[in-house]
């Protein structure tokens, strides 16, 4: 199974001030068909987890513009570019390129 | 509005069976893949299960397979995560997720599922 492998685990992080987190594919994630699934959810304290981006950077409706997902092949990023109170969470990663889907360990995002 | 609300959850003995219920509204199951996926404490989220739209197929992580049994009931709109030969290792948050394609667009609230005695 693809290993995904997310940075750091634990983000405390001041209000307004930006905030990235990393995750890594043991494999490339590049679909035969051209596209590339990786996902970032968000885990807000009780609740379930919904939807933030789709392959690689695609927001999904709703979601903040301060919300921003790059990178490529085996390395991508979350980006966060002014934290709000609102953003206080867990958020991981998932690949659906390959065959089980796999998760990532979640990060944490906790204000300073 | 598209709405997953799961129940079945429990504390169950070792050995003993479960079964986990997905009332699905705003959309019809039998038209998406639909998954089981959990996570135990402190531990990442684990595909579980996906029943397919095509022909009802289904899939089972390794894990539980030959243990857990995936089915859809179209008239009730409601898929069904039947657990039997429950283990500890079961212990975990049961969710009931949507497919969109390569993604995931909708998650049930969860349902814990405890195996101890």
């Amino acid at each position: 199974d693809v290993v995904m492998t997310q940075s750091p685990l634990s983000l405390p992080v001041t209000l307004g001030q930006p905030a990235s987190i990393s995750c890594r594919s043991s494999q490339s994630l590049v679909h035969f068909d051209g596209n590339t699934y990786l996902n970032w959810f968000q885990q807000r304290p009780g609740q379930s987890p919904r939807r933030l981006i789709y392959k690689i950077s695609i927001r999904d409706s709703g979601v903040p513009d301060r919300f921003s997902g790059s990178g490529s092949g085996t390395d991508f990023t979350l980006k966060i570019s002014r934290v709000e109170a609102e953003d206080v969470g867990v958020y991981f990663c998932m690949q659906a390129t390959h065959w089980p889907r796999t998760f990532g360990q979640g990060t944490k995002v906790e204000i300073k | 509005e598209v709405q997953l609300v799961e129940s079945g959850g429990g504390l169950v003995q070792p050995g003993g069976s479960l079964r986990l219920s997905c009332s699905a509204s705003g959309f019809t199951v039998s038209a998406y893949d639909m998954f089981w996926v959990r996570q135990a404490p402190g531990k990442r989220l684990e595909y579980v299960s996906v029943i397919a739209t095509d022909g009802g197929k289904t899939y089972y992580a390794d894990s539980v397979k030959g243990r857990f049994t995936l089915s859809r009931d179209n008239s009730k709109n409601t898929v069904y995560l039947q657990m039997s030969s429950l283990r500890p290792e079961d212990t975990a948050v049961y969710f009931c997720v949507k497919d969109s394609g390569f993604s995931f667009d909708y998650w049930g609230q969860g349902t814990l599922v405890t195996v101890s005695s």
